[in-house]
């Protein structure tokens, strides 16, 4: 079975912290991305990661950065934690990119509360 | 704009009913996943079904791609169904390849 896991099920971090959430996959996946959820707005995604070292921006990338220095490892990084990043963050990991067969699988998630 | 729409938003059954879940999209897709959000938050995945028709216990699943939309069915539910359930897609169009997901179907079962 696929295994996706996060480092951490809660979090709790003050203003202006630096914060990591790790995220690792056991399957050798190529694709990674790091999701964010809120009520009322859904599942939205942050940064994704074809590759070792690749990066890309998703929809609501301000305020994070990312780091995938090994193909099982992708990293979310808030830089200066604020309030208005108390979610829950999800990373997903997917199938080598074939446009056949692409699907996307969850860890359980980091909830995260910045005080 | 591009989008996926569930309904209904909300529905409440008793143990032993079945439910019909709808997800609409607006474009065509590549990818089409169901999940059903636990209430620790865990993502779990049903069905991988950008079309066709599967099954898999009391669960089953069908896509028409051409009429942009898909069924999740739910026989003699359980409390344990309880939870979310997203619709996500990946479409055919667009550059990131990345899901976009509904807005949830929240199911309560009730004993």
């Amino acid at each position: 079975d696929v295994k996706v896991t996060q480092s951490s099920r809660y979090l709790v971090k003050r203003t202006g912290e630096k914060v990591f959430l790790e995220c690792v996959q056991d399957m050798d996946h190529e694709n990674m991305f790091w999701y964010r959820q809120d009520p009322g707005l859904g599942l939205r995604l942050i940064y994704f990661s074809y590759d070792v070292k690749m990066k890309e921006k998703g929809d609501i990338p301000e305020g994070y950065s990312v780091s995938r220095e090994k193909k099982e490892r992708f990293s979310l990084i808030l830089e200066s934690a604020s309030t208005n990043q108390t979610s829950m963050y999800l990373c997903a990991s997917r199938n080598p990119d074939t446009r056949l067969y692409n699907e996307q699988f969850f860890g359980p998630g980091t909830r995260l509360t910045v005080l | 704009g591009i989008q996926v729409e569930q309904s209904p938003p909300d529905l409440i059954l008793q143990e032993g009913a079945n439910s019909t879940l709808r997800c609409n999209f607006s474009d065509s897709v590549n990818n089409l996943q169901w999940f059903h959000q636990n209430p620790w938050g865990q993502l779990i995945n049903l069905f991988y079904i950008p079309s066709g028709t599967k099954q898999n216990g009391r669960l089953s699943a069908t896509t028409v791609a051409t009429e942009r939309y898909s069924l999740l069915y739910i026989s003699s539910s359980q409390t344990t169904d309880s939870g979310v359930y997203f619709c996500a897609v990946v479409f055919s169009s667009g550059s990131a390849r990345q899901l976009t997901f509904g807005s949830g179907t929240q199911l309560t079962v009730l004993p």
